[in-house]
C-alpha cells in the first residue's frame, strides 16, 4: 500500500533563506506526487504534481520539488522564502489502485523576518 | 468566479443534534469528496461521489451521510452517532481524481 512521510511538523527559516520540505512516501509503483499548501483556516490549494515526467517539478509561487525514486523523496524546496510563505504544506501521493489519495501528517512552516 | 464554497464557515452544535454542512461546486467536476482535518493529522476522506446519485464510503464514513442529487452539490451530514465530530471539514471537487480543488472549509465544534 502507498503512504507517505512527512519528515518535520515544524520548519523555521528566515526571510530570504532557503526553504526545504521534506517527504518520504512507499509506493510499489510509480507514484504520482503531489504537494499542497494551506494558510490558516482556508482549504488546500496544489503547489505542484509530478506524474512521471520530469522529474524536476516546477510548481507556483517559486516553489519545486524533485522526484528521485532512489531515495523514494519528494522534497520541496525554494530558494529564498517570503513571509507570506507561512502556511502548512501537504506532501500527498496518489493510490495506485484506488486512485484516492493519500496525505501527509503536513509540515508548517513559519518564516521570521 | 469559478470554484467551491462552502457554508457555513463557522458552526456550533449541541451534543446530539445533526448538523448539515453545505458544499456547492460551479467547475463542472464531476467527482466530489468530503474530508476531516484534525490538528496535527492528514486530511482523511469521509466520502466521496464521482457521479450524480452514486457516493463512496471512505475511510472514516461512520457517523456522517451525505446526497449527491445533484452535480453541483455535495451535502454532508454529521449525525449524532459521531462520536467525537468537532474538527474541521474540507469540501473538494476535482475533473480526474487527482487534483483536488477546495473550498475553505467549516470549522464545527461541539458544545
Amino acid at each position: 500500500a502507498q503512504s507517505v512521510t512527512q519528515l518535520d511538523s515544524h520548519v523555521s527559516v528566515s526571510e530570504g533563506t532557503p526553504v526545504l520540505l521534506r517527504c518520504n512516501y512507499s509506493s510499489s509503483y510509480s507514484p504520482s506526487l503531489f504537494w499542497y499548501v494551506q494558510h490558516p483556516n482556508k482549504g488546500l490549494q496544489l503547489l505542484l504534481k509530478y506524474t512521471s515526467a520530469a522529474t524536476l517539478v516546477k510548481g507556483i509561487n517559486g516553489f519545486e520539488a524533485e522526484f528521485k525514486k532512489s531515495e523514494t523523496s519528494f522534497h520541496l524546496t525554494k530558494p529564498s522564502a517570503h513571509m507570506s510563505d507561512a502556511a502548512e504544506y501537504f506532501c500527498v501521493v496518489s493510490d495506485i489502485n484506488t486512485d484516492k489519495l493519500i496525505f501527509g501528517t503536513g509540515t508548517r512552516l513559519q518564516v521570521f523576518p | 468566479d469559478g470554484g467551491i464554497t462552502q457554508s457555513p464557515k463557522y458552526l456550533f452544535r449541541k451534543e446530539g443534534q445533526n448538523v448539515t454542512l453545505s458544499c456547492e461546486q460551479n467547475l463542472n467536476h464531476d467527482a466530489m469528496y468530503w474530508y476531516r482535518q484534525d490538528p496535527g493529522q492528514g486530511l482523511r476522506l469521509i466520502y466521496y461521489s464521482q457521479i450524480v446519485n452514486d457516493f463512496q464510503k471512505g475511510d472514516i464514513a461512520e457517523g456522517y451521510s451525505v446526497s449527491r442529487e445533484k452535480k453541483e452539490s455535495f451535502p454532508l451530514t454529521v449525525t449524532s452517532a459521531q462520536k467525537n465530530p468537532t474538527a474541521f471539514y474540507l469540501c473538494a471537487s476535482s475533473i480526474d481524481q487527482r487534483e483536488l480543488f477546495f473550498g475553505e472549509g467549516s470549522r464545527l465544534t461541539v458544545l
